[in-house]
């Protein structure tokens, strides 16, 4: 696609449930990155992805936290038994190559989803 | 590990006036690249400008420069004639050799007509 998508673009839970949050990188970009915007900060690292595989999965705050990536293109974060503090807007972001900065002055953000667990 | 500061929570400007935004950095590398990127209420994360840290002329793009200063460490956005459409939230960021991009905390610019 032209951009990365993210879907949904709003998302409200229930403490305690599962959800799946999708991100559908440019065409042709290996490397996807996943953030974490909790209200008033700045964002967070979850996970990098370069291809199908995870080499950085530093950022994920607790085991409850899961991201995978399939044919090297979209990949779902998936979070389990959410909890409150999980609420933030969650952003992907992609690129053509892991750090690649020189063709395509850095990485395509999607517009993330907003999770609230209520 | 690299750490990035913003220490302008919030910022206003009037409308074709000039403002900066401060931006400094923790990092013991040699090679980087710096990033300006503004983020409007539509969430969605857009580049503004970027600096190679090898480079040490600073990067222009239209009414956005910067003020990059590798031994002080620092890298001021400077945007002129402010428009009201610059108003949104904007993060400093860095990535080095590990591929993460590491944003500051952002300063929220309010552009008053």
């Amino acid at each position: 696609g032209a951009g990365v998508s993210q879907s949904p673009s709003n998302k409200v839970t229930e403490k305690g449930k599962d959800v799946e949050l999708r991100c559908d990188p440019i065409s042709g970009h290996t490397a996807l990155y996943w953030y974490r915007q909790s209200l008033g900060q700045g964002l967070e690292f979850l996970i990098y992805f370069q291809g199908n595989s995870a080499p950085d999965k530093s950022g994920l705050p607790s085991d409850r936290f899961s991201a995978e990536r399939t044919g090297g293109s979209v990949s779902t974060l998936t979070i389990q038994r959410t909890q409150q503090e999980d609420s933030a807007v969650y952003l992907c972001a992609s690129s053509l190559a892991p750090g690649q900065t020189h063709n395509n002055y850095g990485y395509t953000f999607g517009s993330g989803t907003r999770l609230t667990v209520v | 590990a690299q750490t990035v500061t913003q220490s302008q929570p919030e910022m206003s400007v009037q409308e074709a006036e000039t403002v900066t935004l401060s931006c400094t950095y923790d990092t013991s590398e040699s090679d980087y690249y710096l990033f300006w990127y503004k983020q409007p209420p539509s969430r969605q994360m857009i580049l503004v400008i970027r600096q190679e840290a090898y480079k040490q002329q600073n990067a222009t793009e239209n009414r956005f420069s910067v003020n990059f200063q590798k031994a002080a460490k620092s890298f001021s956005l400077k945007i002129s004639d402010s428009q009201l459409g610059d108003a949104a939230m904007y993060f400093c960021a860095y990535i080095g050799s590990n591929y993460k991009l590491t944003f500051g905390k952002g300063t929220l610019l309010t552009v008053n007509p």
